[in-house]
């Protein structure tokens, strides 16, 4: 079964801190691996999109790795800022099927 | 920078009414969607639209739902005979092509009572 896992499933760190979030998937065939950034009660905005020939991609503070052969991604945010408040979803394209994983919630305190 | 605009932002119905939610993709895209998030739950794909037609469409897109792209800048999403299990926040996100990132609005929040 197609699935995508993130981890944790919820982090606090403190402004100015760096973080990494991790995914981990199961997913064939594969496409691209995507990472959204999603304020509450809003629509998910797009970060990255690496794909199967992609081993680090930046945005900004936003650094994202894939590891095809592990099916492993991670997320690392530096210098992190308050407005980085958001849940972060990995999602993976198996063939235009999205597959979103559940996120994770990312709160930054001052 | 183009944005997908939803309207309305908050819809309160009753159950068993018809919701007509609107989304304007942006313009020169191609490929439309429409996903819901029930409230603590993940993303969840509805359907998709090209060329005027459904491409895919997931288990929860019954008979209850349809689309319609009634002009050339318009794409909706109705639901008939409203559950309370339909509310949700329900996004359109727009693309270039399939294997495009995906622009997403900022939600329409349905309430069901």
């Amino acid at each position: 079964k197609n699935q995508v896992e993130q981890s944790p499933q919820s982090l606090i760190i403190l402004e100015g801190k760096n973080c990494t979030l991790q995914c981990n998937y199961t997913v064939s065939p594969f496409s691209n691996l995507r990472w959204y950034k999603q304020d509450t009660g809003r629509g998910p905005v797009s970060l990255t999109i690496m794909t199967f020939s992609e081993n680090t991609k930046s945005n900004g503070r936003y650094t994202a790795t894939l590891d095809a052969d592990t099916k492993q991604s991670s997320l690392h945010i530096t210098a992190s800022q308050l407005s980085d408040s958001a849940s972060y979803i990995c999602v993976v394209d198996s063939n235009y099927q999205l597959i979103w994983g559940a996120g994770t919630k990312l709160i930054i305190k001052p | 920078e183009p944005e997908v605009t939803q309207t309305p932002s908050h819809q309160v119905t009753q159950m068993g009414q018809e919701v007509i939610l609107r989304c304007v993709p942006i313009s020169n895209h191609l490929y439309f969607y429409w996903y819901r998030q029930i409230l603590g739950q993940k993303v969840e794909f509805l359907v998709s639209f090209y060329n005027n037609e459904i491409s895919e469409k997931s288990e929860i897109f019954d008979d209850q739902f349809s689309v319609e792209r009634p002009d050339g800048s318009n794409f909706t999403l109705k639901i008939r005979s409203t559950k309370l299990e339909d509310s949700a926040m329900y996004f359109c996100a727009s693309s270039p092509g399939p294997s495009y990132g995906y622009t997403f609005g900022s939600g329409t929040r349905l309430t069901v009572v």
